[in-house]
């Protein structure tokens, strides 16, 4: 079946630093690829996604490749900021019917 | 705001007992989702429906149930409620017609047995 591991957190970073969150997925066949973000007593909220090989999903200074080559996604930003503390969650889906499979999701701790 | 609505945000139940959540998908969105998050399974699909029909299935218990009505807004009922089914359930929907597209989210309702 189909799967999404990320890396485990919490990551830590300071105001401006660069962020990388990795992602790796096993599906079937050709799955589209998606970030999600949830802050603090909220949903999950649409971050970015790509739906092919090499597209680049981007968003708020967010961005992540599909590399099919090795079924990564991972996300990156330049320049950190504090309100960008939340947990991210990466994720597939497959088969027309957009049921999502998810990571079990990255908490990022930004810091001033 | 994603303009889907789950209702009621908060409840707390007793072990044994049966609750019903609600969710109003967004104007237009034909598919419901359920997902249920908890510490220990993290984030897993629980059930679709698409204009009133259940068209696909994930971890669901049997003691859960769903339905999606001609309204489009679909309940999840949960009965002999254990201390393990405390979780955040989310409900989401996604527009016809289009493959693989993303899903947009409730705030979730926040379940507590005890």
């Amino acid at each position: 079946g189909n799967s999404v591991t990320q890396m485990e957190g919490p990551v830590t970073l300071s105001e401006e630093a660069f962020l990388t969150i990795n992602c790796t997925y096993t599906a079937t066949g050709y799955p589209s690829l998606f970030w999600y973000v949830q802050y603090p007593g909220e949903g999950l909220q649409l971050l970015l996604k790509a739906t092919k090989a090499d597209d680049k999903g981007s968003n708020k200074g967010f961005e992540a490749t599909y590399r099919k080559e090795t079924t990564s996604f991972h996300l990156e930003k330049g320049s950190v900021q504090v309100s960008d503390s939340a947990v991210y969650f990466c994720a597939l889906s497959e088969g027309g019917y957009s049921t999502l499979t998810f990571g079990k999701g990255t908490m990022l701790l930004v810091s001033p | 705001d994603s303009g889907v609505t789950q209702t009621p945000k908060h409840l707390i139940t007793a072990t044994g007992q049966r609750v019903t959540l609600r969710c109003s998908p967004r104007s237009g969105d034909l598919s419901v989702y359920w997902y249920q998050q908890s510490l220990d399974q993290g984030l897993q699909f629980l059930i679709q429906y698409y204009n009133g029909e259940e068209r696909a299935k994930g971890n669901i218990l049997e003691r859960f149930s769903a339905q999606q009505f001609p309204d489009l807004h679909s309940e999840l009922n949960l009965s002999s409620l254990e201390l393990g089914d405390s979780a955040l359930y989310f409900c989401a929907s996604s527009p016809p017609r289009q493959l693989n597209t993303e899903a947009f989210f409730g705030q979730g309702t926040r379940l507590t047995v005890v």
